[in-house]
């Protein structure tokens, strides 16, 4: 069973920051959070992990509360391009991944 | 970053017939490959991993003998479904950990169309 919810949908115009919410109440202390996205037809990507501390990288910022029990994955300028489903995966480092349902992110003009 | 490929990109099939999916790590090694399939509008579902030089490891539910998978070497597993029919019609794909395994990178993966 996956260990996350999140909403099933939500949208963002374009050029502003798109905030997708993640619920993990159940993480346990040796468990990272991983975001990765599918494009229409394309395998996921990678997007961004931590385990504690906020993250950031050239795609987006991963925001992790003190509690680790929900997070945030921030595009901050939301393009066209962003349209995909965002999937929240709570993982050990070695652990294969398990996909729940996502997040599909619909970017308008 | 670290590039895993798919052959074929998409294949129709008569039912009955077998079809094998070939996935790459083209410029790294990988000892585990994982195999997903992803039914329309649906999420990825783990159906195996695949061992370098050993056995594959099937999620629950999933039919070894229907679904073969062989790692032959560090940069190929190979998945073949086996007497394939119109219910296995999906999109699969897979994935190999990066150098670091805190990342998995995926193929683009393989649409299957049995008729």
């Amino acid at each position: 069973d996956a260990k996350t919810t999140q909403p099933p949908s939500m949208d963002c115009a374009e050029g502003r920051a798109a905030n997708l919410p993640c619920n993990h109440s159940t993480i346990s202390g040796n468990e990272y959070v991983y975001w990765y996205r599918q494009i229409h037809s394309q395998g996921p990507q990678y997007i961004i992990h931590g385990l504690k501390n906020n993250e950031t990288n050239e795609m987006a910022s991963l925001i992790i509360t003190e509690d680790r029990k929900s997070s945030t994955l921030i595009l901050p300028h939301a393009t066209l391009r962003d349209t995909a489903v965002y999937y929240c995966i709570v993982r050990q480092n070695t652990d294969k991944l398990i996909f729940g349902t996502g997040t599909r992110l619909q970017v308008f003009p | 970053g670290a590039v895993v490929s798919q052959h074929p990109s998409w294949v129709i099939c008569k039912s009955g017939t077998s079809v094998k999916i070939e996935c790459r790590s083209l410029d790294f090694q990988a000892t585990t490959m994982f195999w997903y399939r992803q039914f329309p509008k649906q999420s990825l579902m783990l159906m195996a991993t695949s061992n370098e030089g050993s056995k594959a490891t099937y999620e629950q539910g999933v039919e070894k003998d229907k679904f073969l998978i062989n790692h032959a070497s560090l940069t190929l597993s190979t998945l073949t479904v086996t007497s394939a029919h119109p219910e296995d019609s999906s999109f699969y794909i897979c994935s190999a950990p990066g150098t670091a395994s805190e990342t998995q990178y995926f193929g683009p993966g393989t649409r299957l169309l049995v008729l």
